[in-house]
């Protein structure tokens, strides 16, 4: 069974660059298209984007000109960068697996939350 | 603004049947997924294609779609199924995904 678990600092200052990685255990990377969501606090859920294992990515419009997700197949994990970031981007971050042929999240990591403040 | 539209909350009597609708141009080509979210927790799958369960899911879930709107209901609605739900798709250049801004489902 696939596990996700988010990891990064919960504290980042507005203008600097968040960072977050996920770590897969459980099963191989190259199963899922992995994905980063965010949802603010007491909002809905936003999809960020997501990469393949072979480094194919797939970003948000809303958000492309900030973000940058990467891979890295030897240590199972991927990560997220959001630069330039403010207090609009403070949010619980999920890492997670997306399905294209059935267009589902599943497996979901637990969530970090990330607050953008001096 | 998402592409998915969701009604921001619906109740149901204990027992009862209810159904969480999500709207998009989308879905008259792509199937919507569905996921509950719990306070404090990360969402979870619970439908997703024509009407598939992951499993562990309860078979009181269902899932249907009809031109642009794609439904969840749950067949007699157990108080521990008062939760967020939100829907999930792609966009309608089918490049990207979205979400709908989600339903507070309130069990009476």
């Amino acid at each position: 069974q696939v596990q996700l678990q988010e990891s990064g600092p919960g504290l980042v200052k507005p203008s600097e660059t968040l960072s977050l990685t996920c770590t897969v255990s459980g099963g191989s990377i190259s199963n899922y298209y992995w994905s980063w969501i965010r949802q603010p606090p007491g909002k809905g859920l936003e999809w960020i984007g997501y990469i393949y294992y072979s480094g194919s990515t797939n970003y948000n419009p809303s958000l492309k000109s900030r973000v940058t997700i990467s891979v890295d197949t030897f240590k199972n994990q991927f990560s997220l960068k959001l630069s330039s970031v403010t207090a609009a981007d403070t949010a619980v971050y999920y890492c997670a697996g997306w399905t294209q042929l059935w267009a589902r999240f599943d497996p979901w990591g637990q969530g970090t939350l990330v607050t953008v403040s001096s | 603004s998402s592409e998915l539209t969701q009604d921001p909350a619906v109740s149901v009597a204990l027992g009862q049947t209810v159904r969480i609708t999500c709207q998009g141009d989308s879905l008259r080509t792509y199937y919507a997924s569905w996921y509950q979210q719990q306070p404090g927790q990360a969402p979870v799958l619970v439908i997703y294609g024509k009407n598939n369960r992951p499993s562990g899911i309860p078979d009181r879930f269902s899932g249907s779609s009809s031109g642009s709107t794609a439904s969840l209901t749950i067949t007699g609605a157990q108080a521990e199924d008062e939760a967020d739900y939100y829907c999930n798709s792609r966009d309608s250049s089918g490049n990207h995904v979205v979400f709908g801004g989600g339903t507070k489902l309130t069990v009476l």
